[in-house]
């Protein structure tokens, strides 16, 4: 999961698995959520999204649930290959100090050969 | 397709130095924003601009201006840099305001 602080949690899984990365958020009020992919030396990219009236869906090898009873989302990746290493967040739709969405820190996954 | 794109990709600093990060995006997208990114922290949101003409404090706006020159491009600046400011700058894009977001690929800023 997700965890404010300077190390980041990491998730080294071996290529051809499954990958569940998770994430918690903040505000039951919260109705669009968004998972980024983020390389080294590289910006965020949009992965997937999911509104507060779906918990399922699917992209492809990617697929985001949403679980609003305990504030959690969890994006899945089929079939985990070596480009998929890199810095997974999260993303929510809640206004806080003027801002539209607040992101997790990530979470680093490793794919093993 | 471009998307979004910023410069400079690097740029170091003395403290009390002054300078202004560019932005532009060619997807016709009303919102635009000004992240840092150090680390082990998310994303955090320094100045927006919902539409051309209207620009918003985020989370962080302390030392920094932005200016919405045109639907295409927004800008940052840094007046008296500091080395609090070291620190990734991504700008990013919308349609509109809670839409998702278009990144650019970062400006590294160190500041010494």
């Amino acid at each position: 999961g997700e965890s404010v602080g300077l190390h980041l949690p990491t998730l080294s899984v071996q290529e051809g698995d499954n990958s569940i990365i998770n994430c918690a958020y903040s505000n039951s009020a919260s109705d669009y959520f968004i998972w980024y992919k983020q390389e080294s030396g590289k910006g965020p990219q949009f992965i997937i999204d999911i509104r507060s009236n779906m918990d399922k869906r699917q992209g492809q090898r990617v697929t985001v649930l949403l679980n609003k009873t305990v504030k959690h989302l969890s994006l899945q990746i089929a079939a985990t290959q070596p480009g998929d290493s890199a810095v997974y967040f999260c993303a929510e739709n809640i206004w806080n100090y003027g801002q539209n969405f607040v992101f997790g820190p990530g979470t680093r996954l490793s794919v093993l050969p | 397709n471009a998307g979004v794109t910023q410069t400079p990709k690097f740029q170091v600093l003395k403290t009390g130095q002054s300078m202004t990060l560019q932005c532009a995006q060619d997807m016709n997208h009303n919102s635009m924003y000004w992240y840092r990114q150090d680390p082990g922290m998310g994303l955090r949101l320094i100045y927006y601009s919902a539409s051309e003409g209207t620009t918003d404090k985020g989370e962080v706006p302390n030392g920094y201006n932005v200016s919405r020159l045109n639907k295409r491009e927004f800008s940052l600046r840094l007046e008296s840099a500091a080395p609090s400011q070291t620190s990734v700058y991504f700008c990013a894009s919308s349609v509109q305001r809670d839409e998702k977001l278009f990144f650019g690929s970062g400006t590294q800023l160190s500041v010494l």
